[in-house]
């Protein structure tokens, strides 16, 4: 049974970036999408971005400009950067394996999230 | 780009059925996969593709999809179904993911 575990920082100052890490234990890494998503405080899911295990990634446009996914296959893991943060990137973040056969990807199974505050 | 259109709150009485609905443009192509998220916990894959229910996902749950609306429904709901559920699929034009705004689910 995959499982997402994932860990970084929780507390930044804004203009700091944001660094975050997902393992994935118990199953295959290649042949899916390793996917970053966010959920501000009370609000909805934000798709913020993934990648394959060869390093290609795919990027939600409102957040290319600040963001970097990076693979590490030796150890079945992903990262997120996410540069310049102000207040408006609190979130709980999550990362999640996604999966499809045709068209929209699905999201299973999913890390426990981190919440990172930005925060003066 | 697409955009995913939920109703922000729905209510059920106990045992009854019940709708949500996902409304996009992208949906008169693309399959609606749905979450449900319990507060403080990650969200949980419930259905996927046309009408696909992962292991241990009650059968109560089924998908349907009409037109440019996807739906999910909870036949005779449980009160463990009370939640915030999320619809996905992808941008009508190119391979990105998006998300619907979310529908809080209560049940009386």
């Amino acid at each position: 049974q995959v499982q997402l575990q994932q860990w970084g920082a929780g507390l930044l100052k804004p203009s700091e970036t944001l660094s975050l890490t997902c393992a994935v234990y118990g199953g295959s890494f290649s042949g899916y999408y390793w996917n970053w998503i966010r959920q501000p405080p009370g609000q909805g899911l934000e798709w913020i971005g993934e990648i394959t295990h060869n390093g290609r990634t795919n990027i939600n446009p409102s957040l290319k400009s600040r963001v970097t996914i990076s693979v590490d296959t030796s150890n079945n893991q992903i990262s997120l950067n996410l540069r310049s943060v102000t207040a408006a990137d609190t979130a709980v973040y999550y990362c999640a394996r996604g999966l499809t056969t045709w068209g929209p990807r699905w999201f299973d199974p999913w890390g426990q999230g981190t919440l990172v505050t930005v925060s003066s | 780009s697409s955009e995913l259109t939920q109703d922000p709150a729905v209510s059920v009485a106990l045992g009854q059925t019940v709708r949500i609905t996902c409304q996009g443009d992208s949906l008169g192509t693309y399959y609606a996969n749905w979450y449900q998220q319990k507060p403080g916990q990650a969200p949980v894959l419930v259905i996927y593709g046309k009408n696909h229910r992962p292991s241990g996902i009650p059968d109560r749950f089924s998908a349907s999809s009409s037109g440019d609306t996807a739906s999910l429904t909870i036949t005779g709901a449980q009160a463990e179904d009370e939640a915030d559920y999320y619809c996905n699929s992808r941008d009508s034009s190119v391979d990105h993911v998006v998300f619907g705004g979310g529908t809080r689910l209560t049940v009386l």
